[in-house]
């Protein structure tokens, strides 16, 4: 059962980088690790998900290390709209997402 | 064209009524879920079907009752309602069943219900 544990909340400011850390200390070896991202009156929506090192898409990149015990979330030069809560998801024993309460990220003008 | 869909987005109703909420994705995907959004923003797990065969059934009431006719749609029932199940039902679709690397979920937008 690979349980994460991210902040509970962040703030940061319009252009900034900003980089949510998880742990995951029990990640099973084939596991891969899964970010989302939920707007309020939203269904969450995928933004990345990787198994080691580093992966980058349009939105985001994702880094994790050797040991892969943790990930980092990194979102380049964040926008007013890029407040929401950002869940760092580990798997079940059926393969499931685990949901934990995210993390809160305010943006600020 | 929205990929997955439900309706109502809100519902209120009083205790003890029976109500739906009805689902559908046209991404053609061979999975769809059933999960529930509590005031605390914890998401779990409800239902999880493949290909219109129920393959997850998380620990729920029996009043929980999921349909799906074909595998573009998955229905929930809810029977009997009661105060604490009141919450966000979000519905979701993916193309694999579950992986190690198990692929994007899309979500719906949520239906939001209210049991006074």
């Amino acid at each position: 059962l690979a349980k994460t544990t991210q902040p509970i909340s962040m703030d940061s400011y319009e252009g900034q980088e900003v980089n949510i850390t998880c742990s995951h200390n029990n990640i099973a070896t084939n596991d891969y690790i899964t970010w989302y991202q939920q707007f309020p009156s939203q269904g969450p929506r995928f933004i990345i998900q990787g198994y080691k090192t580093k992966v980058t898409n349009e939105v985001a990149s994702l880094f994790i290390p050797a040991d892969r015990k943790s990930s980092t979330l990194s979102l380049p030069r964040v926008s007013l709209s890029d407040t929401a809560v950002y869940y760092c998801l580990g798997l079940d024993s059926n393969y499931q997402l685990i949901w934990g309460a995210g993390t809160k990220l305010i943006i600020k003008p | 064209d929205t990929a997955v869909s439900q309706t109502p987005k809100y519902l209120v109703t009083q205790m003890g009524n029976d109500k739906s909420i009805k689902c559908e994705q046209n991404l053609g995907h061979d999975t769809m879920y059933w999960y529930k959004q509590d005031s605390k923003k914890f998401l779990k797990i409800m239902f999880s079907y493949n290909n219109k065969e129920l393959i997850i059934n998380e620990t729920v009431p029996n009043r929980f009752s999921p349909k799906s006719p074909d595998k573009a749609h998955l229905n929930l029932h809810i029977n009997s309602l009661e105060l604490g199940d009141s919450a966000v039902y979000f519905c979701a679709s993916s193309q694999d069943e579950g992986s190690a690397n198990t692929g994007e979920l899309f979500f719906g937008e949520g239906s939001r219900l209210t049991v006074l």
